[in-house]
């Protein structure tokens, strides 16, 4: 079945820096990247929808200077959450949707921020 | 804004009882897909809903679609104790093309 693949499984950064997120489809076409959030206990929240070749759509209150969201290619999105801070530590989930609007979950991304 | 609300929050079980979450949607969904997170796991696909009014069947685990597309259910048969975790509807909006999770229920079983 399809997979999509998600660069670092868990990362530890000191406040302030700057930290890439990488998810990629690996035998499917994404033309559109979902990325979520989930804060423990919580549900995932839709932070921004991402579409191969334009800017992404960001949901209200995401701070779309913060969360740089880049889609170059079919099977790569990126997230960066610059200048990290504490309140930034979460799960970061990206969705990849397939054929017949199918979606597949990447594996995500736990961010510590100290 | 556009929502899908889940209930129960909580659900604290014997082993053997059965179990069921709801979830209901604002506006009409294209899909509702259902998830099982494990604690310190990513959410895992369940299934897939699309037809107006299906149901599905996984062993213990019986799924319905409503026939208004805006409401959703999950019930479990007879619980084991595997079956312990957190459960997530997601409804695909329609005409928004937006995947919007409820807020989960948590499972928890007494053995």
């Amino acid at each position: 079945g399809a997979v999509v693949s998600q660069h670092p499984s868990r990362v530890i950064c000191k406040s302030g820096t700057s930290v890439k997120i990488e998810c990629r489809s690996l035998d499917f076409q994404a033309t559109t990247m979902f990325w979520y959030r989930q804060f423990p206990k919580k549900s995932l929240m839709l932070m921004a929808t991402s579409n191969e070749g334009s800017k992404a759509t960001y949901e209200q209150g995401v701070e779309k200077d913060k969360f740089l969201i880049n889609h170059a290619s079919l099977t790569l999105s990126t997230l960066t959450v610059t200048s990290a801070h504490p309140e930034d530590s979460s799960f970061y989930i990206c969705i990849g949707v397939g054929e017949q609007e199918t979606q597949y979950f990447g594996p995500g991304t736990r961010l510590l921020v100290l | 804004g556009q929502q899908v609300m889940q209930i129960p929050q909580y659900q604290h079980v014997q082993e053997g009882e059965d179990f069921t979450t709801y979830c209901n949607s604002s506006t009409t969904l294209s899909n509702i897909q259902w998830y099982k997170q494990r604690p310190g796991g990513h959410p895992v696909f369940l299934i897939q809903l699309v037809k107006s009014g299906e149901v599905k069947k996984q062993k213990r685990l019986t799924f319905q679609f409503g026939e208004a597309k805006k409401n959703s259910s999950l019930h479990i048969t007879a619980t084991q104790t595997t079956d312990v975790g957190t459960y997530f509807c997601a409804g695909l909006i329609q005409g928004a093309q937006k995947l919007v999770f409820g807020q989960g229920t948590r499972l928890t079983i007494n053995p």
